[in-house]
Protein backbone atom coordinates (compact mmCIF):
# COMPACT_ATOMS: atom_id res chain seq x y z
CA UNK A 1 0.00 0.00 0.00
CA UNK A 2 1.06 3.47 -0.92
CA UNK A 3 1.79 6.11 1.86
CA UNK A 4 2.72 9.69 2.70
CA UNK A 5 4.29 10.96 5.54
CA UNK A 6 4.19 14.84 6.07
CA UNK A 7 5.93 14.94 8.98
CA UNK A 8 5.55 18.73 9.63
CA UNK A 9 2.14 20.17 11.25
CA UNK A 10 2.75 23.56 11.28
CA UNK A 11 5.23 25.82 10.06
CA UNK A 12 5.32 29.93 10.16
CA UNK A 13 7.18 31.80 7.59
CA UNK A 14 8.26 35.27 7.30
CA UNK A 15 6.77 37.02 4.36
CA UNK A 16 8.89 37.03 1.47
CA UNK A 17 10.87 34.29 2.23
CA UNK A 18 11.36 30.95 0.82
CA UNK A 19 9.62 27.97 2.45
CA UNK A 20 9.62 24.15 2.34
CA UNK A 21 7.42 21.83 2.80
CA UNK A 22 8.79 18.27 3.30
CA UNK A 23 6.80 15.21 1.75
CA UNK A 24 8.25 11.47 1.92
CA UNK A 25 6.50 8.74 0.33
CA UNK A 26 5.98 4.82 0.59
CA UNK A 27 5.69 2.54 -2.73
CA UNK A 28 6.66 -0.63 -4.22
CA UNK A 29 5.15 0.59 -7.27
CA UNK A 30 8.05 1.55 -9.96
CA UNK A 31 5.15 4.17 -11.85
CA UNK A 32 3.37 6.68 -9.80
CA UNK A 33 2.72 10.52 -9.93
CA UNK A 34 3.22 13.30 -6.83
CA UNK A 35 1.04 15.72 -6.21
CA UNK A 36 0.97 18.95 -3.89
CA UNK A 37 -2.96 20.54 -3.40
CA UNK A 38 -3.09 23.88 -1.15
CA UNK A 39 -6.57 23.90 1.50
CA UNK A 40 -7.11 27.80 1.87
CA UNK A 41 -9.33 28.01 4.94
CA UNK A 42 -12.76 27.98 2.27
CA UNK A 43 -11.84 24.24 1.99
CA UNK A 44 -11.49 23.81 -2.10
CA UNK A 45 -8.32 22.08 -2.55
CA UNK A 46 -6.34 23.32 -5.39
CA UNK A 47 -3.72 21.91 -7.67
CA UNK A 48 -0.63 23.18 -7.28
CA UNK A 49 2.19 20.79 -9.06
CA UNK A 50 2.81 17.04 -10.07
CA UNK A 51 5.57 15.10 -10.35
CA UNK A 52 5.81 11.67 -12.13
CA UNK A 53 8.22 9.26 -11.33
CA UNK A 54 10.07 8.84 -14.65
CA UNK A 55 10.82 12.66 -14.75
CA UNK A 56 13.95 13.02 -14.54
CA UNK A 57 13.64 17.26 -13.77
CA UNK A 58 11.74 18.62 -11.18
CA UNK A 59 8.67 19.87 -11.43
CA UNK A 60 8.08 23.99 -11.49
CA UNK A 61 4.98 25.90 -11.74
CA UNK A 62 5.61 29.60 -11.29
CA UNK A 63 6.69 30.28 -7.54
CA UNK A 64 5.99 26.50 -7.02
CA UNK A 65 8.83 23.89 -7.76
CA UNK A 66 8.98 20.03 -6.34
CA UNK A 67 12.21 19.00 -5.05
CA UNK A 68 12.00 15.39 -6.30
CA UNK A 69 14.40 12.97 -4.55
CA UNK A 70 13.41 9.39 -5.82
CA UNK A 71 15.97 7.96 -4.07
CA UNK A 72 15.38 9.11 -0.70
CA UNK A 73 11.13 8.60 -1.53
CA UNK A 74 11.09 12.51 -1.19
CA UNK A 75 9.21 15.42 -3.03
CA UNK A 76 9.30 18.09 -0.95
CA UNK A 77 7.12 21.96 -2.52
CA UNK A 78 9.43 24.84 -1.96
CA UNK A 79 7.57 28.28 -2.29
CA UNK A 80 9.89 31.38 -3.75
CA UNK A 81 9.11 34.40 -2.14
CA UNK A 82 5.98 33.56 -0.32
CA UNK A 83 2.80 35.67 0.10
CA UNK A 84 0.13 36.34 2.84
CA UNK A 85 -2.34 34.72 0.58
CA UNK A 86 0.29 31.82 0.34
CA UNK A 87 -1.12 30.60 4.17
CA UNK A 88 -3.38 27.73 4.29
CA UNK A 89 -3.03 23.48 4.39
CA UNK A 90 -0.88 22.22 2.50
CA UNK A 91 -1.27 18.25 1.31
CA UNK A 92 1.27 15.86 -0.34
CA UNK A 93 -0.49 12.85 -2.60
CA UNK A 94 0.63 9.65 -4.54
CA UNK A 95 -1.29 7.97 -7.02
CA UNK A 96 -0.24 4.61 -8.64
CA UNK A 97 -0.99 4.52 -12.27
CA UNK A 98 -3.08 7.73 -12.48
CA UNK A 99 -5.61 6.33 -9.99
CA UNK A 100 -6.56 6.87 -6.48
CA UNK A 101 -5.15 9.46 -4.51
CA UNK A 102 -3.33 9.04 -0.92
CA UNK A 103 -3.04 11.78 0.88
CA UNK A 104 -0.40 12.92 3.80
CA UNK A 105 -2.23 14.53 7.06
CA UNK A 106 -0.92 18.00 5.48
CA UNK A 107 0.93 21.12 6.59
CA UNK A 108 -0.52 23.90 8.40
CA UNK A 109 1.70 27.06 6.82
CA UNK A 110 1.31 30.71 8.02
CA UNK A 111 2.88 33.78 6.67
CA UNK A 112 3.53 36.47 9.21
CA UNK A 113 3.90 39.83 7.66
CA UNK B 1 -12.63 25.02 -19.41
CA UNK B 2 -13.37 22.48 -17.07
CA UNK B 3 -15.83 22.89 -13.82
CA UNK B 4 -16.99 21.38 -11.25
CA UNK B 5 -20.23 21.88 -8.99
CA UNK B 6 -20.73 20.49 -5.82
CA UNK B 7 -24.36 21.20 -3.82
CA UNK B 8 -25.40 21.55 -1.26
CA UNK B 9 -22.79 23.76 0.33
CA UNK B 10 -23.53 23.17 4.09
CA UNK B 11 -25.89 20.57 5.27
CA UNK B 12 -26.74 20.41 9.03
CA UNK B 13 -28.85 16.95 9.20
CA UNK B 14 -30.16 14.63 11.91
CA UNK B 15 -29.54 11.14 13.05
CA UNK B 16 -31.08 8.87 10.86
CA UNK B 17 -31.82 10.74 8.39
CA UNK B 18 -31.17 10.12 4.70
CA UNK B 19 -28.31 12.04 2.64
CA UNK B 20 -27.78 13.19 -1.07
CA UNK B 21 -25.07 15.22 -2.44
CA UNK B 22 -24.50 16.03 -5.81
CA UNK B 23 -21.60 16.50 -7.57
CA UNK B 24 -21.62 17.94 -12.01
CA UNK B 25 -19.09 18.00 -14.02
CA UNK B 26 -18.51 20.46 -17.20
CA UNK B 27 -16.26 20.39 -20.16
CA UNK B 28 -15.22 17.27 -20.31
CA UNK B 29 -15.97 13.79 -21.36
CA UNK B 30 -16.03 10.26 -19.67
CA UNK B 31 -13.69 11.62 -16.56
CA UNK B 32 -12.89 9.49 -13.39
CA UNK B 33 -14.88 10.81 -10.57
CA UNK B 34 -14.52 10.60 -6.52
CA UNK B 35 -15.82 11.15 -3.48
CA UNK B 36 -13.70 12.10 -0.31
CA UNK B 37 -14.42 12.95 3.00
CA UNK B 38 -12.40 15.07 5.47
CA UNK B 39 -12.60 14.85 9.24
CA UNK B 40 -11.56 17.97 11.05
CA UNK B 41 -7.91 18.47 10.79
CA UNK B 42 -7.01 15.61 9.10
CA UNK B 43 -6.23 14.67 5.68
CA UNK B 44 -8.76 13.01 2.58
CA UNK B 45 -9.93 9.67 2.83
CA UNK B 46 -11.33 8.13 -0.83
CA UNK B 47 -14.91 7.23 -0.17
CA UNK B 48 -15.80 5.81 -3.81
CA UNK B 49 -14.46 6.33 -7.40
CA UNK B 50 -16.19 5.47 -10.68
CA UNK B 51 -14.08 5.63 -14.09
CA UNK B 52 -17.74 5.15 -16.30
CA UNK B 53 -21.70 5.22 -16.12
CA UNK B 54 -22.89 2.73 -13.36
CA UNK B 55 -19.47 1.64 -12.40
CA UNK B 56 -18.62 2.39 -8.49
CA UNK B 57 -15.68 1.01 -6.48
CA UNK B 58 -15.84 1.17 -2.67
CA UNK B 59 -13.24 1.96 -0.48
CA UNK B 60 -14.11 2.06 2.72
CA UNK B 61 -17.29 0.00 3.92
CA UNK B 62 -19.80 2.43 5.61
CA UNK B 63 -23.82 3.19 5.48
CA UNK B 64 -22.90 5.41 2.09
CA UNK B 65 -23.08 4.79 -1.24
CA UNK B 66 -22.50 6.13 -4.04
CA UNK B 67 -24.04 6.64 -8.19
CA UNK B 68 -23.04 7.61 -11.31
CA UNK B 69 -26.62 8.19 -13.76
CA UNK B 70 -24.65 10.16 -16.10
CA UNK B 71 -21.02 10.53 -17.02
CA UNK B 72 -20.67 13.59 -15.56
CA UNK B 73 -22.74 13.27 -12.31
CA UNK B 74 -21.89 11.64 -9.15
CA UNK B 75 -24.13 11.35 -6.55
CA UNK B 76 -23.35 10.33 -2.51
CA UNK B 77 -26.56 8.77 -0.31
CA UNK B 78 -26.86 7.66 2.61
CA UNK B 79 -30.66 5.72 3.88
CA UNK B 80 -29.77 6.41 7.73
CA UNK B 81 -27.06 9.06 9.10
CA UNK B 82 -24.61 8.53 11.55
CA UNK B 83 -22.77 11.21 13.67
CA UNK B 84 -19.77 9.52 12.20
CA UNK B 85 -20.95 10.60 8.75
CA UNK B 86 -20.38 14.76 9.27
CA UNK B 87 -17.51 15.84 8.11
CA UNK B 88 -16.30 18.04 4.73
CA UNK B 89 -17.05 15.75 1.43
CA UNK B 90 -15.43 16.84 -1.56
CA UNK B 91 -15.94 15.59 -5.15
CA UNK B 92 -12.96 15.33 -7.74
CA UNK B 93 -12.50 14.70 -11.47
CA UNK B 94 -9.80 13.44 -13.75
CA UNK B 95 -8.91 12.75 -16.84
CA UNK B 96 -5.56 11.21 -17.39
CA UNK B 97 -3.34 11.94 -13.84
CA UNK B 98 -4.67 15.13 -11.64
CA UNK B 99 -7.55 15.32 -9.71
CA UNK B 100 -9.17 19.22 -9.49
CA UNK B 101 -11.80 19.24 -6.74
CA UNK B 102 -15.12 20.82 -6.51
CA UNK B 103 -15.75 23.10 -3.66
CA UNK B 104 -17.11 20.25 -0.92
CA UNK B 105 -19.67 20.20 0.73
CA UNK B 106 -19.80 20.34 5.03
CA UNK B 107 -22.08 18.18 6.82
CA UNK B 108 -22.98 18.17 10.19
CA UNK B 109 -24.46 15.24 11.79
CA UNK B 110 -26.83 16.00 15.06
Amino acid sequence: AQKITQTQPGMFVQEKEAVTLDCTYDTSDQSYGLFWYKQPSSGEMIFLIYQGSYDEQNATEGRYSLNFQKARKSANLVISASQLGDSAMYFCAIAIRGQKLVFGQGTRLTINP
Amino acid sequence: SQTIHQWPATLVQPVGSPLSLECTVEGTSNPNLYWYRQAAGRGLQLLFYSVGIGQISSEVPQNLSASRPQDRQFILSSKKLLLSDSGFYLCAWSVGGTQYFGPGTRLLVL
